[in-house]
């Protein structure tokens, strides 16, 4: 079964860099996943679709502070340069056979 | 600039019905699945269904297979989603979506409509 596991929550200092983690389940290590942020009470934004290798493609608009890794199962997302419009849920979000499509539970991040 | 314009949120009763709806623009919407995803209050987001470019292919979550339908009309440019026998846990935000070219994963999103189930 493919599941996406993100922990809970996350939290840097305003100005400092953050690096949040999404989980591939067992015999799905060479999946894409995009990575999402939802501000407070707003819909999701596309941040970036980021493949097994590393590279990525970022939306429309998302700045360079923003970038995606991988590493076996894992894919990460990186922000440098806290800022405190930063302050969000982000979510890791993958896909099946046709389009059954899957979300981590969401990582809420914390500017201190 | 692409817009998505979600529609039909309401209060209904458990066991009624709603349709949904969402308006898109500056995309060729023809060309391109789109998707329905929830948010309940508090809780994170949530898959719903899912439809291919001409409307050939659709896909549903578990939870609502059965109850839902998907569909659109691409002359309208507008996406469609039916629901009926609705319960209380269907209470949510309603996000539509529209696929990325390169895998389908959502690379636009509306704003939302809420959909309240409650006697």
């Amino acid at each position: 079964q493919l599941v996406l596991t993100q922990s809970p929550s996350a939290s840097a200092s305003l100005g400092a860099s953050v690096k949040l983690t999404c989980t591939l389940s067992s015999g799905h290590s060479t999946y894409a996943i995009a990575w999402h942020q939802q501000q407070p009470e707003m819909g999701p934004r596309y941040l970036m679709k980021l493949n097994s290798d590393g590279s990525h493609t970022k939306g429309d608009g998302i700045p360079d502070r923003f970038s995606g890794s991988s590493s076996g199962p894992e894919r990460y997302l990186t922000i440098s340069s806290l800022q405190s419009e930063d302050e969000a849920d982000y979510y890791c979000q993958t896909w099946d056979t046709g389009i059954n499509n899957v979300f981590g539970a969401g990582t809420k991040v914390t500017v201190l | 600039e692409v817009q998505l314009l979600e529609s039909g949120g309401v209060l209904v009763q458990p066991g009624g019905s709603l349709r949904l709806s969402c308006a898109a623009s500056g995309f060729t919407f023809s060309s391109y699945a789109m998707s329905w995803v929830r948010q309940a209050p508090g809780k994170g987001l949530e898959w719903v269904s899912g439809i291919t470019g001409s409307g050939g292919s659709t896909y549903y979550a578990d939870s609502v297979r059965g109850r839902s339908t998907i569909s659109r009309d691409n002359s309208k440019n507008t996406l469609y989603l039916q629901m009926h026998s609705l319960r209380a846990e269907d209470t949510a935000v309603y996000y539509c979506a529209k696929y990325g070219s390169g895998g389908y994963h959502p690379d636009y999103w509306g704003q939302g409509t809420l959909v309240t189930v409650s006697s």
